[in-house]
């Protein structure tokens, strides 16, 4: 069963502008990570967020965790056309984290 | 650098052949993991192992089963393969009894005649 879902399914920007891809899951998470997948590659690993954090920053990467509308967003600033990529969450309650369908991304040079 | 090895990146079978699908990581992680990948569905669980001669059932193991005999190395077998089962494979590992990154493998996209 799939525990998180990505909104939206499909984003279209310009580069230079920022994505923002969100999260919702049903149950109680220990943590919740972000994955990338360029097409017809496997997931890269981009930043983990913990229950008990509320915001995390990796670059251009800013995650925010909210456990009492049980949501998290991921923003990523100054996009860059290399940026383009589907983004998957995975929510962990045990050791095995499930995935959403993801958000496939296209920045526009 | 970690590294998840797939065997194959592209196959092409027949309807009831026998396929091995092959997955080695070098970062002694105990826990590893297939998923299949198809459009508008996401990734879905078939088999998890979190030690060797260990595996357990994912949310899809009907007409899969796994093999790990060593640590680094976790098998995904159909046992006759059917065109639905035209898909893209994904082995991945993490350490520890908590939920923690997975590294993937570059996955193998297999087709079914």
């Amino acid at each position: 069963s799939q525990q998180g879902e990505e909104d939206p399914q499909a984003l279209s920007i310009q580069e230079g502008e920022n994505a923002t891809m969100n999260c919702s899951y049903k149950t109680s998470i220990n943590n919740l990570q972000w994955y990338r997948q360029n097409s017809g590659r496997g997931l890269v690993h981009l930043i983990l967020i913990r229950s008990n954090e509320r915001e995390k920053h990796s670059g251009r990467l800013r995650v925010t965790l909210d456990t009492s509308k049980k949501s998290s967003s991921l923003l990523i600033t100054a996009s860059r056309a290399a940026d383009t990529a589907s983004y998957f969450c995975a929510c962990g309650a045990s050791y095995i984290p499930t995935f959403g369908r993801g958000t496939s991304l296209i920045v526009h040079p | 650098d970690v590294k998840v090895t797939q065997s194959s990146r592209y196959l092409v079978k027949r309807t009831g052949e026998k396929v091995f699908l092959e997955c080695v990581q070098d970062m002694d992680h105990e826990n590893m993991f297939w998923y299949r990948q198809d459009p508008g569905l996401g990734l879905r669980l078939i088999y998890f192992s979190y030690d060797v001669k260990m595996k357990e059932k994912g949310d899809i193991p009907e007409g899969y089963s796994v093999s790990r005999e060593k640590k680094e190395r976790f098998s995904l077998i159909l046992e006759s393969a059917s065109t639905n089962q035209t898909s893209m494979y994904l082995c991945a590992s993490s350490d520890g009894l908590t939920s923690g990154e997975l590294f993937f493998g570059e996955g193998s996209r297999l087709t079914v005649l």
